[in-house]
């Protein structure tokens, strides 16, 4: 199975809001609910955002907000703020692997 | 504290093998799925495999492109999950992280929470 599909970079000034997509297929994506999505800062480990496709663990900011549509998955962070730039990652889990996406760059102009 | 320790990366030359260690705490280990994730230097995070707990006979699955070299194992006696990689190529070169899926106090989610902080793995002559 591919990678899912994110865009390389977004970016946005603070206080607006931005949307990251992540497209996979009928098997992955759009096959389940298992969609997650992960943040990264240089040299850390990933940090869980969001779970099945729309729900924050608990102590991540609720300006962090997950969607799905068919095979294509969104996070939108509103209100951006300086430490949310960093690296942004999605991931379906099936039943015989884990997916991820290629990674998002969000900038904070 | 929960936690995952990952030890025993480091330089290893092309065709060789390496084994490392993911060491867990503050949870009950024989009963938690361990995953392996890796990231080259700059780039994304890529499934290795994982393996599941006694109940499931510590059944294992790896990525198309792994299988066949690495092996996940685990000794619940000692709260550690093992990666053995042989055949080593230079592509292998990555942090290679252990990680366990998102449980709350009724359920277990799938998606993961509970990162090891990487052990570095550099294939080279």
């Amino acid at each position: 199975q591919s990678a899912l599909t994110q865009p390389a970079s977004v970016s946005g000034s603070p206080g607006q809001s931005i949307t990251i997509s992540c497209t996979g297929t009928s098997s992955d994506v759009g096959g389940n609910n298992y969609v997650s999505w992960y943040q990264q800062h240089p040299g850390k480990a990933p940090k869980l955002m969001i779970f099945d496709v729309s729900d924050r663990p608990s102590g991540v900011s609720n300006r962090f907000s997950g969607s799905k549509s068919g095979n294509t998955a969104s996070l939108t962070i509103s209100g951006l703020q300086a430490e949310d730039e960093a690296v942004y990652y999605c991931s379906s889990y099936t039943s015989t692997s884990v997916l991820f996406g290629g990674g998002t760059k969000l900038t904070v102009l | 504290e929960v936690q995952l320790v990952e030890s025993g990366g480091g330089l290893v030359q092309p065709g060789g093998s390496l084994k490392l260690s993911c060491a867990a705490s503050g949870f009950t280990f024989s009963d938690s799925a361990i995953h392996w994730v890796r990231q080259a230097s700059g780039k994304g995070l890529e499934w290795v495999g994982r393996i599941r707990s006694k109940p499931y006979n510590y059944a294992t699955a790896y990525a198309a492109s792994m299988k066949g070299r690495f092996t996940i194992s685990r000794d619940d006696s000692k709260n550690t999950a093992y990666l053995q990689m042989i055949s080593l190529k230079t592509e292998d070169t990555a942090v290679y992280y252990c990680t366990r899926r998102f449980c709350s106090s009724t359920n277990c989610y799938f998606a993961f929470n509970i990162w090891g902080q990487g052990t570095m793995v550099t294939v080279s002559s």
